[in-house]
């Protein structure tokens, strides 16, 4: 079975410095993609990144970046320079077979 | 260019009671998936259509159904409500007939069964 683990239920730290969540997957797929998703309070889920597969080159928007690594099957999401407004949950999922399968998240608290 | 809409936001009803939710996707997008969200069980996948075909389906009881309609506008249904159906129930949508490459969601509809 296709399973995504995020590994860091809660995470806190200091505005302006920078924050590495971590997120390991399995699949036996060969190309696929990965998303980290964000849920602020408003329950809102927004996009923040994607990796596809096939691609070596890491994402990177903005002050967002991940570390993909593709034989290890991690996925970790850098966030740069942290803000108040990056207080939410941070998900990560994998796409497969018309759905997303997700990690149980992480609760990331950023403190002024 | 509008969201995805979700209604209603908010929803209490009584167990055995049943529920429709609906999901208006982003104009010109095609597919729609549907996520229930609890504290246990975290994120876990209902449904996706496409053009009106139901392509995948998640491992919930039957009392879970949807559909899709011409417009692309879906809707779910539980029926026979229990109280372990309350959580926050997610739509998304996206346009790809395939791949997905970024999928949009709305605000949830947050079901409350007591």
């Amino acid at each position: 079975a296709q399973t995504v683990t995020q590994s860091q239920p809660e995470m806190s730290v200091q505005e302006a410095e920078t924050v590495t969540l971590s997120c390991t997957y399995d699949t036996s797929e060969n190309n696929y993609y990965l998303f980290w998703y964000k849920q602020p309070p408003s329950r809102q889920m927004i996009l923040v990144i994607r990796q596809e597969a096939y691609k070596q080159q890491n994402a990177t928007e903005n002050r967002f970046s991940v570390n993909f690594q593709k034989a290890a099957k991690s996925f970790s999401l850098k966030i740069s320079d942290s803000q108040l407004g990056d207080t939410a949950m941070y998900f990560c999922a994998h796409y497969s077979n018309y759905q997303l399968i997700w990690g149980a998240g992480t609760k990331l608290i950023i403190k002024p | 260019k509008a969201g995805v809409t979700q209604t209603p936001r908010y929803l209490i009803k009584t167990r055995g009671q049943q529920v429709t939710l609906s999901c208006s996707p982003i104009s010109g997008h095609r597919s729609v998936s549907w996520y229930q969200q609890t504290p246990g069980q975290g994120l876990q996948f209902l449904f996706e259509y496409f053009s009106e075909t139901q392509r995948n389906k998640g491992n919930f009881p039957g009392r879970f159904s949807g559909r899709q309609f011409s417009n692309s506008r879906s809707e779910m249904n539980v029926s026979t409500l229990e109280l372990g159906d309350s959580a926050l129930y997610l739509c998304a949508s996206s346009w790809s007939p395939g791949e997905l490459t970024e999928a949009f969601f709305g605000q949830g509809t947050r079901l409350t069964v007591v």
